[in-house]
């Protein structure tokens, strides 16, 4: 199974100022077809798992875009250039070349 | 309303069974490939299971060993689990996630409906 690992596992983020989470895979997620299958989710407190991000940089539909998406391979970043209070929550690395689908362990988020 | 609404959770014994339906609104559901994921309390999301649009392709984690059985029923726009063999570490919220046709990537989820295994 690809193992997915997230840094850091928690975060605390002042309003306005920007944050970065890392997830790495341990096997490259590019796929023959040139496609690159990672993901980001969010998960706000007592609600279900969002996705922001689909193929490591692409923001969903609705996602602002304070929210970005960068890396290649085995490495990734999910970047919050801004962040509000509605940004808290715990956020997802996935990987989707290869099954099982795997996640990452969560990097929780809190607002100051 | 683009929805998906999960049922069929509850309290179930340890070695029992459960089935788990998720009714789809809102869009062609039988276009769409579908997932169950689950999260244990306190814990992180786990890939459980998934199925093709025309149930042609199904797959399963390791770790479930034959008790969980995936099934869908396009003309009802219904999504299903059946769970047997039940253990207290099945405890989760139990959602089901559509498929992005476009990126693979997971874009629609429901709600969840909490499984608890416990004697």
């Amino acid at each position: 199974d690809i193992v997915m690992t997230q840094t850091p596992l928690s975060l605390s983020v002042t309003p306005g100022q920007p944050a970065s989470i890392s997830c790495k895979s341990s096997q490259s997620l590019l796929h023959s077809d040139g496609k690159t299958y990672f993901y980001w989710y969010l998960q706000k407190p007592g609600q279900s798992p969002q996705l922001l991000i689909y193929e490591v940089s692409s923001r969903f539909s609705g996602v602002p875009d304070r929210f970005s998406g960068s890396g290649s391979g085995t490495d990734f970043t999910l970047k919050i250039s801004r962040a509000e209070a509605e940004d808290v929550g715990v956020y997802y690395c996935m990987q989707g070349i290869h099954l099982p689908r795997t996640f990452g362990q969560g990097t929780k988020v809190e607002i100051k | 309303e683009v929805q998906l609404v999960e049922s069929g959770g509850g309290l179930v014994k340890p070695g029992g069974s459960l089935r788990l339906s998720c009714a789809a609104s809102g869009f062609t559901f039988s276009s769409y490939s579908m997932n169950w994921v689950r999260q244990a309390p306190g814990k992180g999301l786990e890939w459980v299971s998934s199925i093709s649009s025309s149930s042609s392709y199904i797959y399963y984690a390791d770790s479930l060993k034959g008790r969980f059985t995936i099934s869908r029923d396009n003309a009802k726009n219904s999504l299903y689990l059946q769970m047997n063999s039940l253990r207290a570490e099945d405890t989760a919220v139990y959602y089901c996630a559509r498929e992005s046709r476009i990126s693979g990537g997971f874009d629609l989820w429901g709600r969840g409906t909490l499984v608890t295994v416990s004697s």
